[in-house]
């Protein structure tokens, strides 16, 4: 079974430009997720997709971010205008489904790294 | 709100034990995570426990919860190079988001 796919791998940017991440989750699975994981710290969630509806998108600094999953397949997300501190590690994540059941196994991506200069 | 710590280094030697050791804040989550990261890759499901449960063990991996102190365990018995990583623990109430500790960097030297 393949895994979560994510491109670009890395990505170098200067501040006040613009970027894209894709993220192609395992197949059928319905809930997809947007970790922001800055170096020495653990992920943090910036919005959950079930299907092609949002979750929770609490923690998305919606100012400069956005993201989509217009089919419930694959996802983008975007963020523009970058600032120094975006600079991080971008995970997505996918689970089968995500009904409020507690167990729920997310299946991460490998990350896009991305630096802000 | 909630929180979750841990310790952001620790080393040990080939074959000895590794205890990684976390808290944290929620009372109220139902599951308790540990997470594996390797350079440059996403994060790798070891093992979960209930919250009803103290103790549980999968070939050299024990998990240990103090529901009292809020305080997770986790042993690797016999630690090999291999296990060098990021070791993240997670929780999750029933119906919200996982939240992550800062993971501890494990050192395995030979």
């Amino acid at each position: 079974e393949a895994g979560v796919a994510q491109s670009p791998r890395y990505k170098i940017i200067e501040k006040r430009q613009s970027v894209a991440f894709w993220c192609n989750p395992i197949s059928g699975h319905a809930t997809l997720y947007w970790y922001q994981q800055i170096l020495g710290q653990g992920p943090k969630l910036l919005i959950q997709f079930q299907n092609n509806g949002v979750v929770d998108d609490s923690q998305l600094p919606k100012d400069r971010f956005s993201a989509e999953r217009l089919k419930g397949v694959d996802s983008t997300l975007k963020i523009q205008p970058a600032k120094l501190e975006d600079s991080a590690v971008y995970l997505c994540a996918s689970s089968l489904d995500d009904t409020g059941l507690a167990h729920n196994e997310q299946f991460f991506g490998p990350g896009t790294r991305l630096t802000v200069l | 709100g909630e929180d979750v710590e841990q310790s952001l280094f620790l080393s040990v030697r080939e074959g000895d034990s590794s205890v990684i050791n976390c808290t944290y804040t929620d009372s109220s989550s139902t599951y308790l995570y540990w997470y594996k990261q390797e350079p440059g890759a996403g994060l790798q499901l070891l093992t979960y426990i209930f919250s009803n449960m103290d103790m549980k063990q999968d070939q050299r991996l024990t998990v240990l919860l103090n529901k009292k102190d809020k305080h997770l365990s986790l042993r690797i018995a016999d630690t090999q190079t291999g296990d060098s990583a990021i070791y993240f623990c997670a929780e999750k109430e029933y119906g919200q988001n996982f939240v992550f500790g800062p993971g501890t960097r494990l050192s395995v030297l030979p």
